[in-house]
């Protein structure tokens, strides 16, 4: 049950479009399609954003799309807006009903 | 309206217990798997324990196995989870969370925190 592998950054101006990775093994991101993502703004709780791989639950921009191939899934953000500023964590389920978060990645709109 | 509400959290010694409570409302309760995620100061989130609306199935991370104990009462709308064996990096903000339909985490409490010190 390692930590999936994100990178600690990404940044992009407003309007431009940001793409953030999130690598695990075959034992979790390339074996299920249950990839979430969750982005949490400073000292609230995270909020989800993306549900099995691709979708968005009610109330989620269409800014917000993922998508997978292989072991790496992936979450981009296009038409950055300043209140997409946030940390963007991926977490997959890792077999049975046990999950794994990944590293996080700290998004800041330049 | 989904609310979930944690409390317990404070200051413990090390090798000391603490149970974490964390009350729903909003939702029929005894019908969702519930979690625990905890993130220690300026990290990032790890999963804690799951358990099935009845109470039947539970889950923890391996490294937390023995020490960590996850359960319910639905009859109260509550969701626990039992903390022994207490060490310094289990210091954290302990978030109780509901998994959706969707198996990801739709709704969160704002968490309890943690804190193991001498």
């Amino acid at each position: 049950q390692s930590a999936l592998t994100q990178p600690p950054s990404a940044s992009g101006s407003p309007g431009q479009s940001v793409a953030i990775s999130c690598t695990g093994t075959s034992s979790d991101v390339g074996a299920y399609n249950y990839v979430s993502w969750y982005q949490q703004h400073p000292g609230k709780a995270p909020k989800l954003m993306i549900y099995e791989v691709t979708k968005r639950p009610s109330g989620v921009p269409d800014r917000f799309s993922g998508s997978k191939s292989g072991n790496t899934a992936s979450l981009t953000v296009s038409g950055l807006q300043a209140e997409d500023e946030a940390d963007y964590y991926c977490s997959s389920n890792a077999g049975g009903h046990t999950y794994v978060f990944g590293t996080g990645t700290k998004v800041t709109v330049l | 309206e989904v609310q979930l509400v944690e409390s317990g959290g404070g200051l413990v010694q090390p090798g000391g217990s603490l149970r974490l409570s964390c009350v729903a409302s909003g939702f029929t309760f005894g019908s969702s798997w519930m979690g625990w995620v905890r993130q220690a100061p300026g990290k990032g989130l790890e999963w804690v324990a799951n358990i099935k609306g009845d109470g039947s199935q539970t889950t923890c991370v391996d490294s937390l196995m023995g020490r960590f104990t996850i359960s319910r009462d639905n009859a109260k709308n509550s969701l626990y989870l039992q903390m022994n064996s207490l060490r310094v990096d289990d210091t954290a903000v302990y978030h109780c969370a509901r998994w959706g339909v969707t198996a990801g985490l739709d709704f969160w409490g704002q968490g309890t925190l943690v804190t193991v010190s001498s």
